[in-house]
């Protein structure tokens, strides 16, 4: 079964640096999400993306984050300047294009800032 | 501001009983609901998803939506020590959004 993959599985940086993670939705997939789950809360939408360019966001999506998809697989979430607050699961999620259809996730990816 | 409530539980049943995990939405304009289930450490897996009032089964699970009541929940029949796990409700807004506005999650102990 088609699946989404995410890298690295744990990402370890200092606070301040930037950070890049990576996913690759299911291939067929036209739209992409990134989401976050800080430890022992609830899971929250970041992003979504269809067509190359932000579909919707989320007030947690501020000037700090941006998200591209540099190539015909590969959609990516950037993260700078970190803070220790960033520390969190970030999943990446992908639907076809139909509205009702559900988002699929990859495994994650763990962000611990020090 | 949106919001999804599910009881945080833990919800203990037996091994072979029906588990029964609840759900309510504030946005009475959303229209996709998701039922998800969380390992610890682990990704959302999805269960069930449903749009239209009534039931819809799948194998041991039966989601139910109630639009008029903005509720919807999960049924597992014959549950399983392996069902146990942190059930999330999930709720897609109006048509043009996709945001998904995650519920905190029941987490679900079936006793052998």
């Amino acid at each position: 079964e088609p699946e989404v993959t995410q890298t690295p599985s744990h990402q370890v940086t200092q606070m301040g640096q930037e950070v890049i993670l990576r996913c690759v939705p299911i291939s067929n997939h036209l739209y992409f999400y990134w989401y976050r789950q800080i430890l022992g809360q609830k899971v929250e939408f970041l992003v979504s993306f269809y067509n190359n360019e932000i579909s919707e966001k989320s007030e947690i999506f501020d000037d700090q984050f941006s998200v591209e998809r540099p190539d015909g697989s590969n959609f990516t979430l950037k993260i700078r300047s970190t803070k220790l607050e960033d520390s969190a699961m970030y999943f990446c999620a992908s639907s076809d294009g139909y509205s009702n259809q559900p988002q699929h996730f990859g495994d994650g990816t763990r962000l611990s800032i020090l | 501001q949106k919001e999804v409530e599910q009881n945080s539980g833990p919800l203990s049943v037996p091994e072979g009983a029906i588990a029964s995990l609840n759900c309510t939405y504030s946005d009475r304009g959303s229209q996709s609901f998701f039922w998800y289930r969380q390992y610890s450490g682990k990704s959302p897996e999805l269960i069930m998803f449903i749009y239209s009032n009534g039931d819809k089964e799948d194998g041991r699970f039966t989601a139910q939506l109630n639009k008029a009541s903005q509720y919807v929940s999960l049924l597992i029949r014959d549950s399983q020590p392996s069902d146990s796990a942190t059930y999330l409700c999930a709720v897609k807004g109006r048509a043009g959004r996709r945001a998904l506005t995650f519920g905190s999650g029941t987490r679900l102990q079936v006793q052998p």
